[in-house]
């Protein structure tokens, strides 16, 4: 099986600045990666993704990091807005999971002005 | 451009009540799933779909019941409700292995 898990429980950032969010998973199997927001209310929404044979991957204001070998994940925000606000989930999937992904418990990044 | 829809969007029932939550998607993905989110133990996997007819358990599948009859419908039942499952319920859907889930906006359920 799969285990993820997020270092900080909240993570409180100034307007601007950049946000780090990381997160650990536990089977050296796993081999995609997604990094979700979810904002009150509402499910979580696909932000950024990552395969196992690349260690990075960079989209509109946010870095996914992939280190394989000590199996960690992040997702870094590039001048944080109040619009960041929200609970940040990575989910993994492993190799012939047959795409289950296994969720971390989340990360609420405030965003202060 | 629907997407995934789930109604309703808030329920209340009584235990041992049998309730039915509903997914429908527009995409024609092939993979559909539901997930149960609780404060502390994040989203767990209830069941999930490779396609039409073809359904299996995920983590926590006792007390529910699935079907696919049709690529577009994932209807999750709960055959007598308790108190435990009072949860938020998310449906998802997948094009394929390794691609995104994509999340309905959740049904909110209390089970009195």
């Amino acid at each position: 099986g799969e285990s993820v898990g997020l270092h900080l429980p909240t993570l409180s950032v100034q307007e601007g600045d950049n946000s780090i969010i990381n997160c650990a998973y536990s089977n050296s199997a796993s081999d995609y990666f997604i990094w979700y927001k979810q904002e009150s209310g509402k499910g979580p929404q696909f932000i950024i993704d990552i395969r196992s044979n690349m260690d990075k991957r960079q989209g509109q204001r946010v870095t996914v990091l992939l280190n394989k070998t000590v199996k960690h994940l992040s997702l870094q925000i590039a001048a944080t807005q109040p619009g960041d606000s929200a609970v940040y989930f990575c989910a993994v999937i492993l190799t012939g999971g047959g795409n289950k992904l296994t969720f971390g418990t989340g990360t609420q990044l405030k965003v202060e002005l | 451009d629907a997407g995934i829809t789930q109604s309703p969007r808030y329920k209340i029932t009584e235990t041992g009540r049998q309730v039915t939550l509903m997914c429908h998607q527009t995409w024609s993905h092939s993979y559909m799933f539901w997930y149960r989110q609780d404060l502390g133990h994040g989203l767990r996997l209830i069941y999930y779909s490779a396609a039409a007819d073809i359904t299996d358990k995920g983590e926590v599948p006792d007390g529910y019941v699935v079907s696919r009859s049709k690529t577009e419908n994932f209807p999750l039942t709960l055959e007598s409700a308790t108190r435990s499952q009072t949860s938020v319920y998310f449906c998802a859907s997948s094009v394929g292995p390794n691609s995104p889930l994509h999340f309905g906006n959740g049904t909110r359920l209390t089970v009195t």
